[in-house]
């Protein structure tokens, strides 16, 4: 089955300065990624989506980026603020848009963002 | 106005015994998941339904089922609960292979 791998598991970084969150898959098959924002004692909130036929997906402050030939998606956050301060979740699935998607989960980034 | 609830918040049972979660939502969608998220907060996929299949991940217990009433309602029941049950349980909901929506989780605290 489907395994992602995310890096780092913690991150810290000044206000205002970027932030960078990584993910690797291993299915080839994969084609649907998105990415969740998961604040304490909340559900995951979905932030940005990419399919696998778009390189690059950008929204505001936050950008997603996809290599299909090595198998690795990035999120980028620019300009952080405190409120960015939560752990962010990756994920991959196989399918259709016609079909219930399973996603599989990378092991999550908490990220801090410093005053 | 909530899109995907769940009911309860936080659930405190001793092992042996059933018991069910409940979501809804209000979307209109036609498919519903349930996530499992351990203590190390791994999130990791049980089901998946709507009303053309249920997907189970192989992983799942049988001690688990989802129960559907309609489309708007995916339920869990979990019978002879064990201690290592204990974790947040996320249901989501999607229009068929689209964007998944999470409710708020219910905390399961097997003792």
């Amino acid at each position: 089955g489907e395994n992602v791998e995310q890096h780092p598991s913690t991150l810290s970084v000044q206000e205002g300065d970027s932030a960078v969150i990584k993910c690797t898959y291993s299915d080839s098959a994969s084609n649907y990624f998105p990415w969740y924002k998961q604040e304490l004692g909340k559900g995951p909130q979905l932030i940005i989506d990419i399919r696998s036929n778009v390189g690059e997906k950008k929204d505001q402050r936050i950008a997603v980026t996809l290599n299909k030939t090595a198998k690795h998606f990035s999120l980028h956050i620019t300009e952080t603020q405190p409120e960015d301060s939560a752990v962010y979740f990756c994920a991959a699935s196989i399918g259709s848009s016609g079909s219930a998607r399973q996603l599989t989960f990378g092991s999550g980034t908490q990220l801090t963002v410093l005053p | 106005d909530t899109a995907v609830s769940q009911t309860p918040k936080y659930l405190v049972t001793q092992m042996g015994n059933d018991k069910s979660i409940k979501c809804e939502q209000n979307l209109g969608h036609d498919t519903m998941y349930w996530y499992k998220q351990d203590s190390k907060k791994f999130l990791k996929i049980m089901f998946s339904y709507n009303n053309k299949e249920l997907i189970i991940n192989e992983t799942v217990p049988n001690r688990f089922s989802p129960k559907s009433p309609d489309k708007a309602h995916l339920n869990l029941h979990i019978n002879s609960l064990e201690l290592g049950d204990s974790a947040v349980y996320f249901c989501a909901s999607s229009q068929e292979g689209k964007k998944q929506y999470f409710g708020p989780g219910t905390r399961l605290t097997v003792t």
